[in-house]
């Protein structure tokens, strides 16, 4: 059984990009969130989704975005990248009903914007 | 805002020593108390969680302390091994609304040495 996979592992991009991070979540798990990891600090929540709708967002700005897919994947999206981007971004999926609280992780996608 | 406070920041251990992480919170909302592991290049992976209603919970070497008055939680790994040695986050999660999401402490990196 496959755990949480997100995609890619590694990014570079430029300020001022657009960049789309992929995940899809443990078997059977329908809730997907978003955190930032900067480094040395504990991760930070960007946003939840479920039945395809953002449940609950973090203190982030509108350049974060996201989307789930009918099987239940996620992607994440930041626009107008800024220097301060750069972080691991990991993805989190839950089993029903249990919202956010047993998390599983994914390994992150580790995005250094330049 | 920083709502969950952990200390210390990093911590020495011997093999077999007891490792102990503590942390603060402010938000009396918060109704659940879980603690992740994290190795280098790996998503967290949840340890042990407690909720306000139990002032200890064991689960093998860990163990979890909760002060509800003192709005304090502590981990305790015993007899301590190499392969613990890891980055520790504790956190708390409220439920708001139809979500929840969890409020990380800043991490704890622990070296156990023999």
């Amino acid at each position: 059984d496959a755990g949480v996979t997100q995609s890619p592992t590694h990014l570079i991009k430029t300020r001022g990009q657009q960049v789309t991070l992929r995940c899809s979540p443990k078997s059977g798990h329908d809730t997907v969130s978003w955190y930032q990891q900067a480094l040395g600090q504990g991760p930070q929540f960007i946003f939840q989704y479920y039945e395809e709708e953002e449940r609950q967002r973090g203190n982030f700005p509108d350049r974060f975005s996201g989307h789930q897919f009918p099987n239940y994947s996620s992607e994440l999206n930041v626009n107008a990248l800024l220097l301060g981007d750069s972080a691991l971004y990991l993805c989190a999926s839950s089993l029903p009903g249990q919202g956010e609280e047993k998390l599983f992780f994914g390994s992150g996608t580790q995005l250094s914007v330049l | 805002q920083q709502q969950v406070k952990q200390s210390p920041q990093s911590l020495i251990v011997q093999k077999g020593g007891i490792p102990i992480i503590n942390c603060a919170y402010e938000n009396t909302a918060f109704d659940y108390f879980p603690w992740y592991q994290q190795f280098p290049g790996k998503g967290p992976a949840l340890l042990i969680a407690i909720r306000p209603d139990v002032s200890e919970k064991k689960e093998g070497r860990f163990t979890i302390s909760f002060n509800k008055s003192a709005k304090q939680f502590s981990l305790h790994i015993m007899d301590s091994q190499p392969g613990d040695s890891a980055t520790y986050f504790c956190a708390a999660s409220d439920r708001s609304g139809t979500a929840s999401k969890l409020t990380f402490g800043t991490g704890t990196r622990l070296q156990v040495t023999l």
